[in-house]
């Protein structure tokens, strides 16, 4: 496809379970970014991959949560021991380019439909 | 640090003409983005700004001034498909874009 995808769409768990996101952005881009958004709420940044490495994790809530890049494509978001805190949209978006570059559109970041998940 | 700001919620009438306000404090500059976001969708890409000056885009327009920070979307002859969160995101060239909290637009018959 020519967007950026993830799966699944939606999720429930029970508490303390452990739970994988998958995002394939869109072939080509260098930079991938995971999201998550609260009901109601702004995008809070998670973490951000260029290539297959990850420059700025700092938005990780907690130990709980991992993520991992392989071949400059796939991206998994893992949370353990799942918490109702955790539920949310998480959203995926790929960039061109990452940031830190020559500015223009290229730091364009185009989203996933994301994953909708419910922690009971 | 990053900050943006941008009003919470506004309403207009269908066929008026609305401007949603964003400005901001980041350290560094790379561009500033504008998103709408439909309830229940994920985040669709509208403008790029990174010059001073005013980018025309049908009915959407965005206007940037760095050295006040602060920039607008503009939408003209405004329809009941627009009703959305719109959302400002600079990109400061350090790391990832810093995103607003959004302005919930409700456009009325």
């Amino acid at each position: 496809g020519a967007g950026v995808s993830q799966s699944p769409s939606n999720k429930v768990t029970e508490k303390g379970k452990d739970v994988e996101l998958r995002c394939d952005p869109i072939s080509g881009h260098t930079a991938l970014y995971w999201y998550r958004q609260r009901l109601g709420q702004g995008l809070e940044f998670l973490i951000y991959f260029q290539g297959n490495s990850a420059p700025d994790k700092s938005g990780l809530p907690s130990d709980r949560f991992s993520a991992e890049r392989t071949g400059e494509s796939v991206s998994t978001l893992t949370i353990q021991r799942t918490q109702q805190e955790d539920s949310a949209v998480y959203l995926c978006a790929s960039s061109l380019e990452g940031a830190g570059g020559v500015p223009g559109k290229r730091e364009t970041q185009y989203f996933g439909p994301g994953t909708r998940l419910l922690v009971l | 640090g990053q900050n943006i700001d941008q009003p919470t919620e506004m309403t207009a009438t269908e066929g008026a003409i609305v401007q949603i306000n964003c400005t901001y404090q980041t350290s560094g500059f790379n561009g500033l983005f504008w998103y709408q976001q439909h309830a229940g969708e994920a985040p669709t890409f509208l403008s790029y700004n990174v010059l001073d000056g005013l980018e025309e885009k049908g009915r959407f327009s965005s206007f940037l001034s760095r050295s006040k920070g602060y920039s607008y979307l503009l939408l003209k002859e405004l329809q009941m498909k627009d009703s959305a969160s719109y959302l400002c995101a600079v990109a400061s060239g350090y790391s990832t874009l810093t995103f607003g909290k959004g302005t919930m637009l409700l456009v009325s018959p």
